[in-house]
């Protein structure tokens, strides 16, 4: 069981878009809809951003995005804000009935 | 609202059994849903461990499996994690959570997380 695979950094300027990339296998995230995206600031738990690949819990801004294709799935943030200056971490459904997540994608905002 | 809390030793010496609890309030974990541990080395992604139904049901990380019991007692809204042999690579942030299983597949509620770390 791998770790999604995540690109380190991404960066952008308040009010840019920024898009995070997570890249599975045909063991996880290349069969199964079930992509989710987690927030994670310095010392607190992970959050909920957006699950089932593209839909978002209540509460988060419209401005978090998701989408999925092939064995790649993407995180875009719009608009951004200081606030969206985290750890972003995805997780997809797996063989093995379990969870695999990624190694995690640092955003700063200039 | 749904709340879960981490509860258990901070230090845990090598080849011994870690052992944590986690309280749920704000909702009966008997009503439906999964509940699960997912645990975070320092500076590294979350990797799950492993989910339980109160029906009796369990699902476990494959890399874990041989060390990991989850269960629970409804009656007074704790489940709990066993990890056995334990050695400094399961030194992390150990989180429970209440799980989504079945229809979707996600964490929705987080606990703050409780820092572990296997040392002699």
């Amino acid at each position: 069981q791998s770790a999604l695979t995540q690109p380190p950094s991404a960066s952008g300027s308040p009010g840019q878009s920024v898009t995070i990339s997570c890249t599975g296998t045909s063991s996880d995230l290349g069969v199964y809809n079930y992509v989710s995206w987690y927030q994670q600031h310095p010392g607190k738990a992970p959050k909920l951003m957006i699950y089932g690949v593209s839909k978002r819990p209540s509460g988060v801004p419209d401005r978090f995005s998701g989408s999925k294709s092939g064995k790649t799935a993407s995180l875009t943030v719009s608009g951004l804000q200081a606030d969206d200056e985290a750890d972003y971490y995805c997780s997809s459904y797996a063989d093995s009935n379990s969870l695999v997540f990624g190694g995690g994608t640092k955003l700063t905002v200039l | 609202q749904v709340q879960v809390q981490e509860s258990g030793p901070g230090l845990v010496e090598p080849s011994e059994t870690l052992s944590l609890t986690c309280s749920v309030s704000g909702y009966s974990i008997s009503s439906g849903s999964y509940w699960g541990w997912i645990r975070q080395p320092p500076g590294k992604g979350p990797e799950w461990i492993g989910s339980f139904f109160h029906g009796g049901s369990t699902q476990y990380n494959p890399s874990l499996k041989s060390r990991v019991t989850i269960s629970g007692d409804t009656s007074k809204g704790q489940f709990f994690l066993k990890l056995s042999s334990v050695t400094a690579a399961d030194t992390a942030v150990y989180y429970c959570a209440r799980t989504q299983w079945g229809f979707s597949y996600y964490i929705d509620v987080w606990g703050k997380g409780t820092t572990v770390t296997v040392s002699s």
